[in-house]
């Protein structure tokens, strides 16, 4: 079973309309959740990050994040064609016995369609 | 501009060959990593060192070697041992674990390598 798992798409939107990307891990102590967004032969920007149950919201952004369902997932609103890249979601997993390891999932690629 | 370089932008090497990646960062983070990223395949950890001096080996670290005798720098060496080292290279920094909770890493622009 991976560790960080998300479906690579490609995941397709109209314009205007909300993006779902969503993102299971295997780990239960995990502290903190990350999504980072990679355009094509580009490095990752990191976009958000949340480390508490519930919503955080920032801009268009919304990360949602339920650890008893072991769940975090990306809302884009307002879906532009620049929105179009891939989002790879990253953890912070207590198990691997130092806090500064990251561990990531393959990443989900959006397209935004006209 | 405080930000995290990495240079070459592409490189070619010959098989058999020894490469070294730079990786340098002015945003006073203790804490560097490694990372390679193959087609479709998300990032892996290579090595990371969260002070001067120190570093530990990632998921896959046979083939590589790394420095930290500096805090603003981290180069990557790509032995011949490396079997199948042709991927994107990536460099990410971080404030240090024991200072947050959160961990948050920034990555520098990458160097594509190619081994001909």
């Amino acid at each position: 079973q991976k560790e960080v798992e998300q479906n690579s798409g490609p995941l397709s939107v109209p314009e205007g309309a909300i993006a779902s990307l969503n993102c299971t891990y295997s780990d239960r102590g995990s502290q903190s959740f990350f999504w980072y967004r990679q355009y094509s032969g580009k490095s990752p920007e990191l976009i958000m990050f949340i480390y508490s149950n519930g919503d955080k919201e920032d801009g268009r952004f919304t990360a949602q994040l339920n650890k008893a369902s072991q769940y975090v997932s990306l809302l884009i609103r307002d879906s532009q064609p620049s929105d179009s890249a891939t989002y790879l979601c990253a953890v912070n997993m207590v198990g691997t016995g130092t806090a500064s390891k990251l561990t990531f999932g393959t990443g989900t690629r959006l397209q935004v369609t006209l | 501009d405080g930000g995290i370089t990495q240079s070459p932008k592409y490189l070619f090497r010959k098989e058999g060959q020894n490469v070294t990646l730079s990786c340098e960062q002015n945003l006073n983070h203790d804490a560097m990593y490694w990372y390679r990223q193959d087609p479709g395949q998300g990032l892996r950890l290579i090595y990371y060192s969260q002070i001067v001096n120190d570093f530990q080996k990632g998921d896959i670290a046979e083939g590589y070697s790394v420095s930290r005798e500096k805090k603003e720098s981290f180069p990557l060496t790509v032995t011949s041992a490396q079997k199948n080292p042709t991927a994107f290279y990536l460099c990410a920094s971080s404030i240090a674990p024991w200072r947050t909770t959160y961990n948050e890493q920034f990555f520098g622009p990458g160097t594509r390598l190619t081994v001909l």
